[in-house]
């Protein structure tokens, strides 16, 4: 599976949008780029996932650029409640061995929300 | 609204206990899953099923053992608790196949420490 590149940290303004970018220039053509948060000391939360067209569900946009070497996540109306780390993932669909149901989060992108 | 419930927030066992740890979805997903994180490790996948009593091992599964009798429930067992075993247990589910795979929905976890 391709290796993905967030930025460590961000910081947003409540009310304006966030836009988080992810790097994963190795994508090949049936891997599909996943989106998940983790507020602190909770589970982390699937957002919103895509594979060449942009997606948007009431959590969240996804901008996959046209050669699919990146992607952005938008939150529209960013609130203190989305202050969380936020993982860009890239998977594709390998039956069998124990890669196959695992997901990998990297570091992240620590997104705090200012008032 | 999606739910995947974890039997305990936070518990505290003594080494060489037998701890059970319950996860219960109420989405009907076929797969459900198994991971521990730790600060600087990321999430670690320990076992997977993909339908009731069926079990695959994920990257860690030494230590512990699983029992899926009903779909909506999935069990992890520590046979003989060690304190390298505290740690946060994370119990998720997600569909059958396909990239909603990957969409996995995760219970709040479960924080256990063994003294």
């Amino acid at each position: 599976d391709a290796k993905t590149t967030q930025p460590p940290s961000m910081d947003c303004a409540e009310g304006r949008a966030a836009n988080l970018p992810c790097n994963h220039s190795t994508i090949s053509g049936n891997e599909y780029v996943y989106w998940y948060r983790q507020i602190h000391s909770q589970g982390p939360q699937y957002i919103i996932h895509g594979l060449k067209n942009n997606e948007t569900n009431e959590m969240a946009s996804l901008i996959i650029t046209e050669d699919r070497k990146s992607s952005t996540l938008i939150l529209p109306h960013a609130t203190l409640r989305d202050t969380a780390v936020y993982y860009c993932i890239v998977r594709g669909f390998h039956a069998g061995g124990t890669s196959y149901g695992k997901l990998t989060f990297g570091q992240g992108t620590i997104l705090t929300v200012h008032p | 609204d999606v739910k995947v419930t974890q039997s305990s927030r936070y518990l505290v066992k003594r080494t060489g206990e037998k701890v059970f740890l319950e996860c219960v979805q109420d989405m009907d997903h076929e797969n459900m899953f198994w991971y521990r994180q730790d600060p600087g490790l990321g999430l670690r996948l320990i076992y997977f099923s993909y339908d009731v009593k069926m079990k695959e091992k994920g990257d860690i599964p030494e230590g512990y053992s699983v029992s899926r009798e009903k779909k909506e429930r999935f069990s992890l067992i520590l046979e003989s608790a060690s304190t390298n075993q505290t740690s946060m247990y994370l119990c998720a589910s997600s569909p059958l196949a396909g990239p909603k795979f990957y969409e996995q929905y995760f219970g709040p976890g479960t924080r256990l420490t063994v003294t």
